[in-house]
């Protein structure tokens, strides 16, 4: 497709349950970025890929959650024991470049729902 | 740290008012800053941006200015259509296209 696409769209889910979250960024973008967005907040900053490594996990709140992108394209954000305070919309953007200010392509979001 | 401050939403106006969304930040150096939009339904998407002091960014008739000393970037439209009812967010770039976001402000513009 011409644009990031995230899958599924909507996830509702149980407390404790593994969940899985899909990106598939623009052809060619080879960064690729998540960020969180909590209910009435803006986006905030989870992890970012430069190719296949994570260039940057400072923004993931806790050990449970991981992601991977293991051939440089689509990226697979991954949450272990679900919590209630994970609800959140999921965002993933891709960018034909690091560093410049260049802009960031994002996808409509996963929303995620913990019961 | 880096963090931003928006005018708090929701926002309403008529079409053809004057619209400005205040936009403050915080931060070590100089980064660079951007106006996000998320219309109803879809992804985030640049609006403008701005990457060194006294840059003005615009695009669609939005305009904004990148302020050292008042430590803003204000987002401003002379006249504001129906089209332009979204939610808008103010940003910093910390460095690799990490941004710190505002929290947002939702814009509202009736007929």
């Amino acid at each position: 497709g011409a644009g990031v696409s995230q899958t599924p769209s909507n996830k509702v889910t149980e407390k404790g349950k593994y969940v899985e979250l899909r990106c598939d960024p623009i052809s060619g973008h080879t960064a690729l970025y998540w960020y969180r967005q909590s209910l009435g907040q803006g986006p905030e900053f989870l992890i970012y890929f430069q190719g296949t490594g994570a260039a940057d996990d400072s923004g993931l709140p806790n050990d449970r959650f991981f992601a991977v992108r293991p051939e440089g394209s689509v990226s697979t954000l991954k949450i272990q024991r679900t919590e209630r305070g994970d609800s959140a919309v999921y965002l993933c953007a891709s960018s034909p470049l690091v560093g410049g200010a260049g802009e960031l392509f994002f996808g409509e979001g996963s929303r995620l729902t913990v019961l | 740290g880096n963090s931003v401050t928006q005018m708090e939403g929701p926002v309403t106006l008529s079409e053809e008012a004057f619209l400005t969304i205040n936009c403050t930040y915080t931060a070590t150096g100089y980064p660079s800053l951007f106006w996000y939009v998320q219309y109803p339904g879809e992804g985030l998407q640049l609006l403008l941006k701005a990457t060194k002091a006294d840059d003005k960014g615009s695009n669609k008739g939005f305009e904004a200015t990148y302020r050292k000393e008042t430590t803003s970037f204000h987002l401003e439209k002379g006249s504001v259509q129906v089209s332009d009812s979204a939610v808008y967010f103010c940003a910093l770039e910390r460095g690799a296209q990490k941004l710190v976001f505002g929290q947002g402000t939702r814009l509202t513009i009736n007929p």
